[in-house]
Formats: C-alpha cells, structure tokens, sequence
C-alpha cells in the first residue's frame, strides 16, 4: 500500500529558527513529488522534485530529493511568524498521495 | 489568470439531507480532482477525471457520492444523504498534466449537524 509519513507532525520554533521538515515514502508508481503550504485554507504549491540531489529554492526555502533513500526534506531558514501553517508532501504519477503533513507554528 | 473556483465556500447542513459542491478548474486544466481533508489529515484523493471521464474513483463512496463533469470542464460533487462522518472540506484541484502540478481552490467547507 502506498504511503506518505511525515515528520515531525508538529514543530513550534522562534522567529529567525531554522527548521527542516521530512516526508518520506513508498509509492508504487513514482513521477514527482510536491511541497505544498496550507494555512487557512487551500494548499499552496511550493515546490516539484522529480530528481535526485537537485535542490529547488525559492527564498529562504529549500527542498531536495533523494530517490535512493525514498524521501524529501524542506529547509525553512530565518523563520517568520509567516511561516507558520501546515506543509504537505504529495507523493506519486496518476494518483498523487498526501501526508498528513507538518503543522509548523513560528512564535516572535 | 484566475485559479480553480469552487462553491459554496461553507455549508452547514443537518444529516440525511443532500448537499451538492461545484467546481471550475483553471482554464486549459484536462485534470480535475476531488479531495476531501479531515480536521489533522492530508487531503484525500475521491475522484480523478480525464476531461470528462473519471478514471480514479476508487476511493468515491458511491453508495452516497457522486460526481459528474459535463463537457470536461466544471464539475460537481454530491453527497445524498449526509452523515456526520462526512464533515471536512471538500478541495478541487486541476492540473494540466496529470502527475505534475496541482493547483487547489479554496475549498468547501460542510459541516453535517
């Protein structure tokens, strides 16, 4: 069975923290994996990987992938309050699977 | 360019009773999915359409859901009847291509009372 864990499921950190979130898988069939930011409302898309050791930057963001070790980490540097909401992974082709991702709240 | 819209954004119903959610995927968009996300959870794949065929509707309770897309471009999701259990909010999404990215709408948000 297809599955996405990340971790940790909840992180409180202060303002100028860096932190740095997983998200592991197991997906039958793979073709990119994506970052999104959820805070009231819908997600966010942040980043798509589909290629190992390529990091994808955007601002004080960050995520890399490694296919061998089946997981991605996102780097969130200089934090703000900002910041703070729920970063999801989705893993896979046709049928793209989501963890039940980070809840990230940056306190000044 | 305007993103994926859905409505009603919030909808309180009692149970038993019908409820009904449209979408309008990001113009060019042949893919259009349905997801519903509980309190604490990732969103949750129910249906995927191809144009206006569903090809992934394996998880769709189909004993109380439904959902159509006319002419491969809006869609709706129904829900007759409602049960407590079906409380979350329901998010459309669309991409171009299916695997790369996916774009969401703001989602609906049901609460069954």
């Amino acid at each position: 069975e297809d599955k996405v864990v990340q971790s940790p499921l909840s992180l409180v950190v202060h303002e100028g923290d860096t932190v740095t979130l997983n998200c592991s898988y197991e997906v039958t069939n793979f073709r990119s994996l994506l970052w999104y930011k959820q805070e009231k409302k819908a997600p966010t898309f942040l980043f798509m990987l589909t290629s190992s050791g390529i990091e994808k930057k955007s601002g004080r963001l960050s995520s890399i992938l490694d296919k061998k070790e089946l997981f991605s980490i996102l780097n969130i540097t200089a934090t703000q309050t900002g910041d703070s909401a729920v970063y999801l992974c989705a893993v896979g082709s046709n049928d793209m699977r989501f963890g039940a991702g980070t809840r990230l709240t940056v306190k000044p | 360019e305007a993103g994926v819209v859905q409505s009603p954004r919030y909808k309180i119903i009692e149970k038993k009773q019908p409820v009904a959610f449209w979408c309008n995927p990001i113009s060019g968009h042949n893919t259009l999915y349905w997801y519903r996300q509980n309190l604490g959870q990732g969103p949750e794949l129910l249906i995927r359409y191809e144009n206006e065929e569903a090809v992934d509707d394996s998880q769709l309770p189909k004993d109380r859901f439904s959902a159509e897309r006319l002419k491969g471009v809006d869609s709706t999701l129904k829900i007759q009847p409602a049960e407590l259990g079906d409380s979350a909010v329901y998010l459309c999404a669309s991409s171009s291509v299916t695997g790369v990215t996916i774009y969401f709408g703001e989602g609906s948000w049901l609460t069954v009372v």
